[in-house]
């Protein structure tokens, strides 16, 4: 059974301040890993998508990498900011029980602070 | 561009009633999915389309029925709401397996 586990759980920080969150998963039979954020009471935005082939995508100043091998990634935020406070998901695609499963972690909740 | 639209955005339920939670997308994706988000729990699969005109059962689909008439619509149904399904509702799709998921804004729900 896939399980994903994302590390830490919370995380305060202050403003200006480089940050990785990380995430493990157990089975790399994966066809891609995708990292959300959710602001508080808010839906999922999608932030980047790593197809299983890749290593890293980029966007601004976010930068994921997966390593399928050993069932990991991690996102970087470069130059935190209050702004990116927020709840941060990651979340797996796999083929499980006749349909695209998309596994979630628990979540890492991100603090920054002026 | 609204991507995913679900109504209503919150609803307080009496127990025993019926429901219907909305959701329709305007990607023209193949693939819809409904999940909820319990603190501690996380995100749980409740059913899923893979494309019109068939569904899914996913991790917790008990007192949740879905129907897929089309490419744009997958509404949730609770055919008699209890108070362990207060919940917030995230409609979801995607292209597939290997392209971005979008999820909705989330419908809050309390049964009482």
């Amino acid at each position: 059974k896939q399980e994903v586990t994302q590390i830490p759980a919370a995380l305060s920080v202050p403003e200006g301040e480089n940050l990785v969150l990380n995430c493990s998963f157990t089975d790399s039979a994966i066809y891609n890993l995708q990292w959300f954020r959710q602001d508080p009471g808010k839906g999922l935005t999608s932030l980047l998508l790593i197809q299983s082939s890749q290593r890293e995508q980029t966007s601004g100043r976010l930068n994921a990498s997966l390593d399928k091998s050993s069932g990991r990634s991690t996102l970087y935020i470069a130059a935190s900011q209050p702004g990116d406070s927020a709840t941060y998901l990651c979340a797996v695609t796999l083929f499980s029980g006749g349909y695209n499963k998309l596994i979630f972690g628990a979540g890492t909740r991100l603090a920054v602070h002026p | 561009i609204a991507g995913i639209t679900q109504a209503p955005t919150s609803q307080i339920l009496a127990a025993g009633r019926r429901m219907t939670l909305r959701c329709t997308q305007d990607m023209r994706h193949n693939a819809m999915y409904w999940y909820r988000q319990d603190l501690g729990l996380g995100l749980r699969l409740i059913h899923y389309s893979n494309t019109a005109g068939t569904t899914g059962k996913g991790e917790v689909p008990d007192g949740y029925s879905v129907s897929r008439a089309n490419t744009d619509d997958f509404p949730l149904t609770l055919a008699s709401a209890v108070p362990s399904q207060t919940s917030v509702y995230f409609c979801a799709s995607s292209d597939s397996a290997l392209t971005e998921a979008f999820f909705g804004q989330g419908t809050r729900l309390t049964v009482v």
